[in-house]
């Protein structure tokens, strides 16, 4: 079982749509995680980071289940420009521990 | 905003021969990291560093892979021969530790021919 699962897409959207992308997680031992948007060959930026109680950033908002191990994205009203790879992202704890990657879901937003 | 840059932007170099990729870390952040992203697959981990010593490395990260912190700002990340397979994107990347977010530089491309 891969570590970190994604659709990968892509989902093809109007703008204005709204669209959820799902992540699983494998290793329970997880603390920390995060989505990441990755434009074509450049690097990943930081979305936002998921907390267990869910947060919102505008139009996006995340959640967490820490018991089914699972992470969404929620995007509201979108544009354009959100169209991208949509990275979910895990981290162990502890200090310097490597984030592990999904295969990420690719995001296309139409007129 | 301070930014983790990386040089250079793209390198060719042939199969056997070695590489350097380079680095320059947020300046006041103490963990630095090494990824790397086939083209098509997905962003995987190489190796972390703190304290001028290896943390945690991938098995991606065998003998031919070696990083270094040669003064207060560059991080380096040297391959000795470079293989056809190690043609990719390495990112660089750093943070303050405690679970904080990292911060990705744009990357060098590496192909190998």
């Amino acid at each position: 079982r891969k570590e970190v699962e994604q659709d990968p897409g892509p989902f093809n959207v109007p703008e204005g749509a709204t669209v959820a992308f799902n992540c699983t997680y494998s290793n329970s031992a997880s603390q920390s995680f995060f989505w990441y948007r990755q434009d074509c060959r450049k690097e990943p930026k930081l979305l936002m980071s998921v907390y267990s109680s869910g947060n919102e950033d505008g139009r996006f908002t995340a959640q967490l289940n820490r018991a089914s191990q699972y992470i969404s994205l929620l995007i509201r009203d979108s544009k354009l420009s959100d169209s991208a790879t949509y990275l979910c992202v895990v981290r162990r704890s502890g200090t310097a521990s490597k984030l592990t990657f999904g295969t990420g879901t690719r995001l296309q937003v139409t007129l | 905003e301070p930014e983790v840059t990386q040089t250079p932007s793209h390198q060719v170099t042939q199969m056997g021969q070695e590489v350097i990729l380079r680095c320059v870390p947020i300046s006041n952040h103490l963990y630095f990291y090494w990824y790397r992203q086939i083209l098509g697959q997905k962003v995987e981990f190489l190796v972390s560093f703190y304290n001028n010593e290896i943390s945690e490395k991938s098995e991606i990260f065998d003998d031919q892979f070696s990083v270094e912190r040669p003064d207060g700002s560059n991080f380096t990340l040297k391959i000795r021969s470079t293989k056809l397979e190690d043609s990719a994107m390495y990112f660089c990347a750093s943070d303050t530790g405690l679970n904080s977010p990292l911060h990705f530089g744009n990357g060098t491309r590496l192909t190998v021919t």
